[in-house]
Order: structure tokens, then C-alpha cells, then sequence
């Protein structure tokens, strides 16, 4: 099974709101990682956890906050957004460390509008 | 860092019709994935490849590492492989997208 899941697909917030991005894998992957990608852009990676530690930090804004209660499951808490901040968002996972010769499997991503 | 390069930018076929995409990198790698993204987002894995040749069925891939390129060939293609094709690396813990080829099959 080589399945990453994410939920919601679709979210629609306000700028007072306060959401959560939710990605899962079971392929025994101990890296996962958060990327935003923006329309007719490639998708740039935000953090990374390895072994359930944050090791990469993309100099991502406060008003996202990742957590990784486990080695399946990481979420991205969302607080404040700005309009700008409406796009795609794709969790990956791999094998073993971050990087290095381990092969990305991506979920279908969750499309957030911030209005 | 490294610079990841994708040509051609954009690709019009008929369907049936055979193509070639290039993806060029600034520096040596262990790690190169080609993806492609269809209309509603989804990023699918269609090759890992830091060297050599794969085949899956129309598709294959070859990537040079020591001239630091890699090709995607799309053979008799179909409406279905519309979509970007990015090509990927690591640089460190971070993986460095190219900024893809969109490709549009017409039937």
C-alpha cells in the first residue's frame, strides 16, 4: 500500500478561523513532510519531520504550526491566515531519514481558500 | 542550492503522438523523481531514478547523474497524460522541485 491521505479536501476559512490539516500514512515511513504549492507553481516544501522530529523548517510563518503526534500521522494547524495563503497543500512521507535515497509518496492534497 | 531546470515549458500533441521532456540539475544527486500532477492536484509517482533507464509501459526514464540530466519519454500517447510533469531532487533533507513541462493531448 503506498497511500497517503488527507483531509479535508476542500476547506474554506475566514481569517479569524482556526483549522487543521490532517495527513496519515501506514507504509511505515519515518519521515513526513508538509508542502504548499500555488497555481501554476511547483510545490515548495514548508517542514519536515524526521522520526517524528521537526528537522527542517522552511521559514514558514507562525501562523502555520505543524505537529507529528506520531510516526503515521501529521497534522498543520492553521491560525490567522491571510488571503496569500490560499493553495494546494500536500503531505508526503518517505522511508527512513529525510532526504538521502528514500523515494516521496504524496497524498491528493487539501485545497484551502482563505477569504 | 540546487537549480533544477525543466524544458520544454509547455507541450502540445495530438493524441498518439511521442515526446520527450528534459529535466537539468546544477549539481550531483542521489535522488530523482518524476511526477505527474493531474488536474486535480495529485501528484503521482511515475519514476524513482538517480541513474540509469526504467521502463513502465508507454513511459521510461533515463537519468545521466554524471552529466546531471534526466529524460522522460512518453510514447503513443493518450488524453489521460495531460497534466504537469515535474521532476524532482534532494538536496539535503529538502526536495527541490523543477517548475514542470504542462502537457496538453488533443484527441
Amino acid at each position: 500500500d503506498t497511500e497517503v491521505t488527507q483531509t479535508p479536501k476542500h476547506l474554506v476559512m475566514g481569517m479569524t478561523n482556526k483549522k487543521s490539516l490532517k495527513c496519515e500514512q501506514h507504509m511505515g515511513h519515518r519521515a513526513m513532510y508538509w508542502y504548499k504549492q500555488k497555481a501554476k507553481k511547483p510545490p515548495e516544501l514548508m517542514f519536515v519531520y524526521s522520526y517524528e522530529k521537526l528537522s527542517i523548517n522552511e521559514s514558514v510563518p507562525s501562523r502555520f504550526s505543524p505537529e507529528c503526534p506520531n510516526s503515521s500521522l501529521l497534522n498543520l494547524h492553521l491560525h490567522a491566515l491571510q488571503p496569500e495563503d490560499s493553495a494546494l497543500y500536500l503531505c508526503a512521507s518517505s522511508q527512513g531519514l529525510a532526504g538521502g535515497n528514500n523515494e516521496q509518496f504524496f497524498g491528493p492534497g487539501t485545497r484551502l481558500t482563505v477569504l | 542550492g540546487i537549480q533544477v531546470e525543466q524544458s520544454p515549458p509547455d507541450l502540445i500533441l495530438q493524441e498518439g503522438a511521442n515526446s520527450t521532456l528534459r529535466c537539468n540539475f546544477s549539481d550531483s544527486v542521489n535522488n530523482l523523481q518524476w511526477f505527474h500532477q493531474n488536474p486535480w492536484g495529485q501528484l503521482i509517482n511515475l519514476f524513482y531514478i538517480p541513474s540509469g533507464t526504467k521502463q513502465n509501459g508507454r513511459l521510461s526514464a533515463t537519468t545521466v547523474a554524471t552529466e546531471r540530466y534526466s529524460l522522460l519519454y512518453i510514447s503513443s500517447s493518450q488524453t489521460t497524460d495531460s497534466g504537469v510533469y515535474f521532476c524532482a531532487v534532494v538536496d539535503g533533507q529538502n526536495f527541490v522541485f523543477g517548475p514542470g513541462t504542462r502537457l496538453s493531448v488533443l484527441p
